[in-house]
């Protein structure tokens, strides 16, 4: 079973939609998450963490379930320089800096 | 003002030669990371180095060698180049400290064509 694993799409959606990204993890250890975005032919940027809590920046909403050992990422009002890929990435803590990247979801926003 | 900078951007070479990539940073980070990006894309990773030791090494062939001359610096040179190498290779760099994992910055890609 792979660390990260995420449904890869492609999502196609029109602007203003809102989209959502899940993805799960397999070692319950895990002690950080992220989303990073990789733009086509770039390389990949951090969007936001996500913290047990839930957290929000902007249209963009993350949610953690321990439990479940899940990760979402709502994207509301959805823009068309949001197209991307979006990377679900967890740090198991074990090793120093060694972050394990999910294979992405792809997202396209038409007009 | 680049953050981390990689050399070269593209990459074109025989099979069976031997090529270096470079990485530097600027942001005074203490680790660096080498990743390999397939035509899956599925990003993995290779090698890091945290104040010029190797910490992570995952398995990879040993026909490529990381080389951290000092912190600001992680190269990889890759020797009898394959087919199976072509991709396109980052660089990352990032703070970790008291055993956190901060933000990893990466730079913009060496794209590996082995012919």
């Amino acid at each position: 079973r792979k660390e990260v694993e995420q449904d890869p799409g492609p999502f196609n959606v029109p602007e203003g939609a809102t989209v959502a990204f899940n993805c799960t993890y397999s070692n319950s250890a895990s002690q950080s998450f992220f989303w990073y975005r990789q733009d086509c032919r770039k390389e990949p940027k951090l969007l936001m963490s996500v913290y047990s809590s839930g957290n929000e920046d902007g249209r963009f909403t993350a949610q953690l379930n321990r439990a479940s050992q899940y990760i979402s990422l709502l994207i509301r009002d959805s823009k068309l320089s949001d197209s991307a890929t979006y990377l679900c990435v967890v740090n198991r803590g074990s090793t120093l800096g060694r972050l394990y990247f999910g294979r992405g979801t792809q997202l396209t926003v038409w007009p | 003002d680049t953050a981390v900078s990689q050399t070269p951007k593209y990459l074109v070479t025989q099979m069976g030669n031997d090529k270096s990539i470079k990485c530097e940073q600027n942001l005074g980070h203490d680790t660096m990371y080498w990743y390999k990006q397939d035509s899956k894309k599925f990003l993995k990773i290779m090698f890091s180095y945290n104040n010029k030791e190797l910490i992570i090494n995952e398995t990879v062939p040993n026909r490529f060698s990381p080389k951290s001359p000092d912190k600001a610096h992680l190269n990889l040179h890759i020797n009898s180049l394959e087919l199976g190498d072509s991709a396109v290779y980052f660089c990352a760099s990032s703070q970790v400290t008291g055993g956190s994992t901060d933000t990893q910055y990466f730079g913009p890609g060496t794209r590996l064509t082995v012919l």
